[in-house]
């Protein structure tokens, strides 16, 4: 298995555009978390999924981030309209345990200006 | 709310000496911790988890230890090599239905 895919890796748009973040988890993992990490914050969950159902959706900071799961090999974070502050690096993880034996993919670095 | 704090934020040794990363949580009632590495630009890499039940873990040179009563875990890294130069982070589960909670990590530098 290749791992936790996301892309793009990096990604530079202007403010109020539209932002679409990708990741395929490792086949027959159950869970897929996002996080998003910053220096002042560190690595916060952002939403989780579990067999495609969101879960826990609390920590998306406001109604500009949506995440969608539309079958086990394919989720999306996407941010409308996108600002300076969600300038971060995304994290997708995917396990089969919610509480142990994370893959993390490589991350897309998001910087919005 | 589980809040986990590691210090010091960065630290750099000499190669070959013993070090010590230190995590501490607010909420003693863990399920497991784990202990992550991060280098420059890729995700994270599981080290070590320790079960509640547990006291440590070891691996190779690296051993972690669990203290749930006083809410602290340390990663004991032995004769430090260049190559353990990366960001170690640690997480703890609340439970075995609830995701981890991470630490902002400990950014080391090991100097050949």
């Amino acid at each position: 298995d290749a791992g936790v895919i996301q892309s793009p890796r990096h990604e530079v748009t202007e403010m109020g555009q539209e932002v679409t973040l990708r990741c395929k988890p490792i086949s027959g993992h159950d869970y897929l978390f996002w996080y998003r990490q910053t220096m002042m914050r560190g690595l916060e969950l952002l939403i989780y999924f579990n067999n495609n159902v969101p879960i826990d959706d609390s920590g998306m900071p406001e109604d500009r981030f949506s995440a969608k799961m539309p079958n086990a090999s394919f989720s999306t974070l996407k941010i409308q309209p996108s600002e300076p502050r969600d300038s971060a690096v995304y994290f997708c993880a995917s396990s089969l345990d919610n509480s142990r034996g994370y893959t993390f993919g490589s991350g897309t670095r998001l910087t919005v200006v | 709310k589980q809040e986990v704090t590691q210090i010091p934020a960065a630290l750099s040794v000499p190669e070959g000496e013993n070090l010590v990363l230190n995590c501490s949580f607010t909420d003693s009632a863990i399920y497991n911790l784990q202990w992550f590495r991060q280098d420059p630009g890729k995700g994270l890499t599981s080290l070590l988890l320790i079960q509640s039940s547990q006291r440590e873990q070891t691996s190779g040179r690296l051993n972690a230890s669990l203290d749930k009563s006083s809410g602290r875990s340390t990663l004991y890294i032995a004769a430090s090599q260049p190559g353990d130069s990366a960001t170690y982070l640690c997480a703890v589960a609340n439970s075995g239905n609830t995701p981890l909670v991470f630490g902002k990590g400990t950014r080391l530098s090991v100097i050949a």
